[in-house]
């Protein structure tokens, strides 16, 4: 069974960049996975930042971004903000309509 | 603007049965692709299934199949997740989530408040 990875947790400085990855157990994730971001704060619904790899959401800042990087799908947080510590998850079309999400990771903004 | 509320959800036994509703509002229902997503207490996000905008076409995480059934009334602007055989496994938070368009890729741009479904005994 494929297995979408996530970093469970990474720590930015206010100001700073950062890249959280989403990759495949096995194989490469391309644009054809379509790979989609969700922003999520304890006790609220998730928020769509990117999707089909790299198109922002509505009303989503630039300073977030969406990429693949090597074998994996990127998501660029720049000058990052207080208000973006939160649980973001990645998610990826696997074929047959299955779609599997990572198991999120967890981002300190301190 | 696009509203998504759920309801139906709460406690029943393990091998019960239960039905989640989604009541849309502000986009062209039928138009859509729709999924429901879950999330288990202090856990990840787990999709669950889909259906697409003419209810032709239904998709299910390995982990339900079989058990769970999804459904649309487009006349009523609503989504349905027919739960059968609950496990405590099965113990989450189910969001109502539509798609960009109506594609089996979706992505999912809209989500719901969610509604709590505990299987306990």
């Amino acid at each position: 069974q494929t297995v979408v990875t996530q970093e469970p947790s990474f720590s930015v400085s206010p100001g700073g960049t950062v890249t959280l990855t989403c990759g495949l157990s096995s194989g490469s994730v391309s644009t054809t996975h379509y790979p989609t971001w969700y922003q999520q704060t304890p006790g609220q619904a998730p928020r769509t930042l990117i999707y089909s790899t790299d198109t922002r959401s509505s009303g989503v800042p630039d300073r977030f971004s969406g990429s693949i990087l090597g074998n994996k799908a990127a998501l660029t947080i720049t000058g990052a903000q207080a208000d973006d510590e939160s649980d973001y998850y990645c998610v990826l079309c696997l074929g047959s309509g299955v779609r599997v999400f990572g198991g999120g990771t967890k981002l300190t903004v301190l | 603007e696009v509203q998504l509320v759920e309801s139906g959800g709460g406690l029943v036994q393990p091998g019960g049965s239960l039905r989640l509703s989604c009541a849309a509002s502000g986009f062209s229902f039928s138009t859509y692709s729709m999924n429901w997503v879950r999330q288990a207490p202090g856990k990840g996000l787990e999709w669950v299934s889909y259906i697409s905008g003419g209810s032709s076409t239904m998709y299910y995480a390995d982990s339900v199949k079989g058990r769970f059934t999804v459904s649309r009334d487009n006349a009523r602007n609503s989504l349905y997740l027919q739960m059968n055989g609950l496990r405590a496994e099965d113990t989450a938070v189910y969001y109502c989530a539509r798609d960009a368009s109506n594609n089996w890729y979706g992505p999912v741009v809209y989500w719901g408040q969610g509604t709590l479904v505990t299987v306990s005994s």
